[in-house]
């Protein structure tokens, strides 16, 4: 079975600064699909970033990058410019490439943002 | 383009009561749906998944239910209520079109059993 973990459970920055949030997953599966949520405060899971495994180039979304290692199976996402904005539960997921259209999710990474 | 709606959006009930969670999408057709639960502090559990209408399967045994009794409508049920219910509710639904794979969550439900 396919698993997700996340090993910072909270991680703080500053304002402007970048911060690089680690996911590290385990399938053996070789086609597959990774992503990147935010929940902020209000709860409200919103779709970061996402990385087909097929793909060997990082996917990016404006502040929001991913360093994807296939053969280490790591997925961590890089905010560049951090903003107040950004504080929020960051969870990573795995979805399979067919099949059962099952996503599992990590723990989740807590970051606060500093003024 | 799609919304997903969940209600109610904060529900206190006492232990052994029933409970009915609802949970509908706009602006798509066959969809597939799920249902998650996100206790204090965690990450999200899947409970349940439905890729058709009365289609079930279930991630975790307990004693929560689901029913999909319209294409677009999924209902999270339970007879009687315990404490370890309680927790975040959240709905959410992927398309099975090929190549598109994202997960879209709705605005959950608090559930807080007494």
């Amino acid at each position: 079975a396919q698993t997700v973990t996340q090993s910072q459970p909270e991680m703080s920055v500053q304002e402007a600064e970048t911060v690089t949030l680690s996911c590290t997953y385990d399938t053996s599966e070789s086609d597959y699909y990774l992503f990147w949520y935010k929940q902020p405060p209000s709860r409200q899971m919103i779709l970061v970033i996402r990385q087909e495994a097929y793909k060997q180039q990082n996917a990016t979304e404006n502040r929001f990058s991913v360093n994807f290692q296939k053969a280490a199976k790591s997925f961590s996402l890089k905010i560049s410019d951090s903003q107040l904005g950004d504080a929020a539960m960051y969870f990573c997921a795995y979805r399979s490439f067919g099949g059962t259209y099952k996503y599992i999710f990590g723990t989740g990474t807590r970051l606060k943002v500093l003024a | 383009s799609q919304t997903i709606h969940q209600w109610p959006a904060t529900l206190v009930q006492p232990v052994g009561s029933p409970l009915s969670l609802e949970c509908t999408v706009e602006g798509t057709s066959n969809p597939n749906l799920y249902w998650y639960r996100q206790a204090a502090g965690r990450g999200l559990q899947l409970l349940f998944y439905s890729v058709g209408i009365g289609q079930i399967s279930s991630e975790v045994p307990q004693n929560l239910s689901a029913s999909r009794p319209q294409d677009r409508q999924f209902i999270l049920s339970s007879k009687k209520l315990l404490l370890s219910d309680s927790g975040f509710y959240l709905c959410a639904w992927s398309v099975k079109i090929p190549g598109t794979y994202e997960q879209y969550f709705g605005p959950g439900t608090r559930l807080t059993v007494t």
